[in-house]
């Protein structure tokens, strides 16, 4: 079946750890997605990726860093410079119609990261 | 600068009183509105995507309408398992895509 898998679904890092979080899609989506979302709050992006070898900050990116040597595969580190990382972190990817029109995004089911 | 605004943040309805939710955008070059539902826990399950002003979209009890500015989504006859939380984005030319806040809806029996 096409989808989009991140994994692990929970994870627990330690202060001062840098800690990998994985996402895989196999729909052949040439733009990939990384978001926060903490309790109660909408989606933030963290930085995203038109094509292979090439990605953009988001809005919250300080803390974070990612690479894209894959179409299928966009990675998420979480570094140590994070100073609050305890989230819900969402990969997505989204394809596009035409020039103009894009598809709709789909997303993974996320990763819990919990700082103990 | 792209923004993405949802109103109200939190909506308490009965049983069968319908509704409408807003998403209010700015964005360069519009490549599509997308409306998502989110339960606890889950990643966000897509609904809807608008192109253009004037497009309507309709699915069950949720209606999805488009202008140059905001984006409506209207529940008719709600049932209390369409409380979930509804998410609008936004996608231009930049190739980001943005989410509101959202808004959060409790359906009660």
């Amino acid at each position: 079946d096409g989808g989009i898998t991140q994994s692990p679904k929970y994870l627990f890092r330690k202060e001062g750890q840098n800690v990998t979080l994985s996402c895989e899609q196999n729909l052949n989506h040439d733009a990939m997605y990384w978001y926060r979302q903490d309790p109660g709050q909408g989606l933030r992006l963290i930085y995203y990726s038109q094509i292979v070898n090439d990605f953009q900050k988001g809005d919250i990116a300080e803390g974070y860093s990612v690479s894209r040597e894959k179409k299928e595969s966009f990675p998420l580190t979480v570094t140590s410079a994070q100073k609050n990382p305890t989230a819900f972190y969402l990969c997505a990817s989204k394809g596009y119609w035409d020039r103009d029109t894009n598809t709709e995004a789909f997303f993974g089911q996320g990763t819990r990261l919990t700082v103990v | 600068e792209d923004q993405v605004t949802q109103s109200p943040e939190a909506l308490r309805l009965q049983e069968g009183e319908s509704s409408s939710l807003n998403c209010s955008y700015t964005v360069s070059g519009l490549r599509g509105l997308f409306w998502y539902r989110q339960d606890p826990g889950k990643g966000p399950e897509f609904l809807f995507t608008l192109y253009s002003a004037g497009e309507e979209k309709e699915k069950e009890r949720l209606k999805a309408t488009l202008t140059k500015k905001e984006s409506f989504l209207h529940i008719t006859a709600p049932k209390p398992e369409d409380s979930a939380t509804y998410l609008c984005a936004s996608s231009g030319n930049t190739g980001k895509l943005i989410f509101g806040q959202g808004t959060t809806l409790q359906v009660k029996p």
